[in-house]
């Protein structure tokens, strides 16, 4: 069965420093998401996309968060300036139709800032 | 918030003993979905009730839904140890498929 995969699955990074979490969602899929989930806390959205466009978008991601589909298989999230609360796992998720349709997950990216 | 209380927060049970968990929400919607997430793994879709649906069954899973009180349960019947993990709530109430989770209940089936 077709799976969306992310990499890296542990990502280490220095406070103020920029970083790329990569995704590879199910390839005849059209909406593109991300969620993120503190540790011990609920799976909170981040951003939703389709069509090369920002669908909808979270108060959580602001100026400092970016996506991006560079090309026909990837999709990645950028944090310009990471800060401390932003450690978390990151889940990407994909889905065929943004509409009654279930997504599907990859198994996440812990993001841990020191 | 779109998204209200999952109860219990965790459950406890015996292999072959059922398990059901309550989602509460507090906005219309179009969709609740149910997913299970393993420790340190990502989100697996169990099951998708539309807006329109009262009940529906997937093997040993079957979910009700209910607009008018605005929830939904999960149960679980004959229970089996891989059966442990967290399971969630999520709505889905408009059209960019943004899911809305709740805190999820985690439910451990002891062999």
């Amino acid at each position: 069965e077709p799976e969306v995969t992310q990499t890296p699955s542990h990502q280490v990074t220095q406070m103020g420093q920029e970083v790329i979490l990569r995704c590879v969602p199910i390839s005849n899929h059209l909406y593109f998401y991300w969620y993120r989930q503190i540790l011990g806390q609920k799976v909170e959205f981040l951003v939703s996309f389709y069509n090369n466009e920002i669908s909808e978008k979270s108060e959580i991601f602001d100026d400092q968060f970016s996506v991006e589909r560079p090309d026909g298989s990837n999709f990645t999230l950028k944090i310009r300036s990471t800060k401390l609360e932003d450690s978390a796992m990151y889940f990407c998720a994909s889905s065929w139709t943004g509409f009654d349709q279930p997504q599907h997950f990859g198994d996440g990216t812990r993001l841990s800032i020191l | 918030s779109q998204q209200g209380e999952e109860d219990p927060q965790a459950l406890s049970i015996q292999e072959g003993e059922n398990a059901t968990m309550n989602c509460s929400y507090k906005t219309s919607i179009n969709n609740l979905q149910w997913y299970r997430q393993n420790s340190g793994r990502g989100l697996v879709h169990l099951i998708l009730i539309r807006s329109n649906e009262r009940e529906k069954h997937s093997g040993r899973l079957r979910v009700t839904l209910d607009t008018s009180k605005k929830s939904s349960s999960l149960l679980i019947t004959a229970s089996r140890a891989a059966d442990t993990a967290s399971y969630f709530c999520a709505t889905d109430g408009g059209n960019t498929g943004k899911l809305i989770f709740g805190q999820g209940t985690t439910l451990q089936v002891k062999p």
